[in-house]
């Protein structure tokens, strides 16, 4: 059965403190690893996709590295409109299995 | 960009009445469309998967009968949480896909609350 676990569960950060959040998975057959924005009562937003080790994706002050068994997303010099929970998938065949995310908070 | 159109955002029934979500995908057409259900601080949990013009197929230990899912076009899912009970006030969020090589994009889901 495909796992995907995230740590840490809550993360506090002060404004402009870069940190990386980690999302380690078991899957047969990864198709690709995704990385979703969710801000409370909304629903995910999309943020990048990793194919293959080694790939990395960025946009603005996120960065998404992949490897053989773990993702991370670097969060550098966080604003507090980066304040959300952070959710990475795994999509083995068709659907994806997410994992309970890391809730991120940025102080001003 | 894909975006999936979800309505309603907040619903308020009275315990034992029907509920329909609906999942509109706005400017792609969704072969395939996805019904998660999200407790409070905890991940999504796929219910149902389903193609245009086919059966839903449900993941196990969802109950077909009480959400029933249709996928009668290529742009619109509907999820039907029947005779509702507390135990089904959850965040209800829908994703559609136009094929793999497409992505997943997510609706804004909806809080379902029964009293």
């Amino acid at each position: 059965e495909d796992q995907v676990t995230q740590s840490p569960e809550a993360l506090r950060l002060q404004e402009g403190e870069s940190s990386s959040l980690n999302c380690s998975y078991t899957v047969s057959g990864l198709r690709g690893l995704f990385w979703y924005r969710q801000d409370p009562g909304k629903g995910p937003e999309f943020l990048f996709t990793l194919y293959s080790a080694g790939e990395e994706k960025e946009k603005e002050r996120l960065k998404a590295t992949l490897t053989k068994k773990e993702s991370f997303l670097h969060i550098t010099a966080p604003k507090p409109e980066d304040s959300a929970t952070y959710l990475c998938a795994v999509q083995a065949y068709y659907k994806l299995s997410f994992g309970a995310g890391t809730t991120v908070t940025v102080r001003a | 960009g894909a975006v999936v159109s979800q309505h309603p955002s907040r619903v308020i029934c009275k315990s034992g009445t029907s509920v329909k979500i609906e999942c509109r995908s706005l400017d792609f057409q969704a072969t395939t469309m996805f019904w998660y259900r999200q407790f409070p601080k905890q991940s999504l949990m796929l219910m149902a998967t389903s193609n245009e013009g086919s059966k839903a197929t449900y993941e196990q230990g969802v109950e077909k009968d009480k959400f029933l899912i249709n996928h009668a076009s290529l742009t619109l899912s509907t999820l039907t949480v029947t005779s509702a009970h507390p135990e089904d006030s959850s965040f209800y969020i829908c994703s559609a896909s136009a094929g793999d090589d497409y992505g997943y994009t997510f609706g804004s889901g909806t809080r379902l609350t029964v009293v």
